[in-house]
């Protein structure tokens, strides 16, 4: 089984709508991050949290909230989704002890019509 | 100016050639570098990791760093096409602190 894994992978959504991505992980990792990625901008990060009472933005938090619920779940919330919101995200985790290598989901293909 | 600066390429070489990847930087308190591959259609997966100057190698990959120039390089050698993959390099400035990416390089072998 995946180490971290992400659900939904595709999905496609209006503008307008609420929609929430979430991560699991099972590697007892502290640190979880939320990414997207462009094509030909690489990964930018939305949010970051370093244990559960932890939440910080990163540098694209704006239309983006997040929720750590426990240790291995991170979910990633878009309020109003807008078109400019397609992209690619990624969740990622690291342990403190390591916070150089982090470790990614599979990804989920968001659209937003 | 971005922080981290990476050509997208995409780069093609045939299989065997040498592969030169490189990052530039501008924030000199970066301390921690690394280099990401991935594969189409899935997530980013640490290659190499580096910390301060200097070189590391593993197998047909050597990660260098220069911080005088603020300049990271990824060296693959005898490339194969299992290689082909998007190359992102990585930074941050101390461990507890969030990695900042360049855009990847998107990489071809062919056969």
């Amino acid at each position: 089984d995946a180490d971290v894994t992400q659900t939904p992978r595709n999905r496609i959504t209006k503008t307008g709508k609420r929609i929430m991505l979430e991560c699991s992980q099972t590697k007892g990792h502290d640190r979880m991050y939320w990414y997207r990625q462009d094509p030909g901008l690489g990964l930018q990060l939305i949010y970051y949290s370093f244990d559960v009472k932890d939440i910080n933005k990163g540098e694209i938090s704006d239309g983006y909230s997040v929720s750590r619920q426990a240790q291995a779940k991170f979910s990633l919330s878009l309020e109003s989704a807008i078109p400019n919101q397609t992209a690619l995200y990624f969740c990622a985790t690291s342990d403190r002890t390591s916070t150089d290598t982090q470790y990614f989901g599979p990804g989920t293909r968001l659209t937003v019509l | 100016q971005k922080e981290v600066e990476q050509d997208p390429g995409p780069l093609s070489v045939p299989e065997g050639a040498i592969v030169s990847l490189n990052c530039t930087y501008s924030n000199s308190a970066f301390q921690y570098f690394m280099w990401y591959r991935q594969y189409s259609r899935k997530g980013p997966e640490l290659l190499m990791y580096t910390y301060s100057s200097g070189n590391k190698e593993d197998g047909r990959f050597t990660a260098q760093v220069d911080k005088s120039s603020k300049y990271i390089s990824l060296f693959i050698r005898d490339s194969q096409p299992s290689d082909s993959a998007t190359y992102l390099c990585a930074m941050c400035n101390q461990a507890g602190t969030a990695l900042i990416f360049g855009k990847g390089t998107t990489l071809s072998v062919s056969s």
